[in-house]
């Protein structure tokens, strides 16, 4: 069965550190990952998706087959970036395009 | 407006209360989903309905009755809920073809009193 695990409930850190917010996956098959983030009051939307190989708001993620994870990370953080982060995988084609997310990491940047 | 409405915003009923929440998407998307977000527990997929037919119910309680009359609609119909069951109520579309993320509404804040 797929499964995504964010293994950290809250991360700390101060304006212009370095983030990394942790993602691992399972999944049989050529996974695609995406970061979905949710902003105080505001709906869940999408950040990024593995495929893109963008980067938006200055973070990037890359697919590390090897290793399942899907690492969020951003070189310097800005107080604007404090949110709720979900990682998301999608299922098999077929059944409905459904995501399963993992448990989210509540990201606070401090001044 | 574009993007996924949910309405109401905010809901209080009692326990032997009938209500129905509402969803509409104004992006032609074909697939249509019910989540529910609790404080301190991981997103919980409730129902998907892929051009208007349901093919997944992750055995949600009987008292949550989803409806999906067209592609832009989705309704879920409450009846008899328990405390428990206050929460956020998310829906969410998106294309089917290949693997395309899912674009959310605001919520629907569900209080059972």
């Amino acid at each position: 069965a797929q499964r995504v695990t964010q293994p950290e409930k809250l991360l700390s850190v101060f304006k212009g550190a370095p983030v990394e917010l942790k993602c691992n996956y399972s999944y049989s098959g050529s996974p695609e990952l995406f970061w979905y983030v949710q902003y105080s009051r505001q709906r869940l939307q999408l950040l990024l998706r593995h495929i893109s190989r963008e980067s938006i708001k200055g973070f990037t993620a890359d697919l590390n087959k090897g290793e399942t994870s899907f690492h969020l990370k951003k070189p310097f953080a800005q107080e604007e970036d404090s949110a709720m982060y979900y990682c998301a995988l999608p299922g098999p084609p077929g059944g409905g395009n459904k995501l399963t997310f993992g448990t989210g990491t509540q990201l606070k940047v401090e001044l | 407006e574009t993007g996924v409405t949910q309405t109401p915003r905010h809901l209080v009923m009692g326990m032997t209360n009938k209500k129905s929440l509402k969803c509409e998407q104004h992006l032609g998307h074909n697939a249509m989903y019910w989540y529910k977000q609790s404080a301190k527990k991981p997103l919980e997929l409730m129902f998907v309905y892929s051009l208007e037919e349901r093919v997944e119910n992750n055995s949600v309680p009987s008292r949550f009755s989803p409806e999906c009359p067209n592609s832009s609609h989705l309704f879920l119909h409450l009846h008899t809920l328990q405390p428990e069951d206050s929460a956020l109520y998310l829906c969410a579309s998106s294309r089917l073809a290949g693997r395309q993320p899912q674009h959310f509404g605001d919520g629907t804040r569900l209080s059972i009193l």
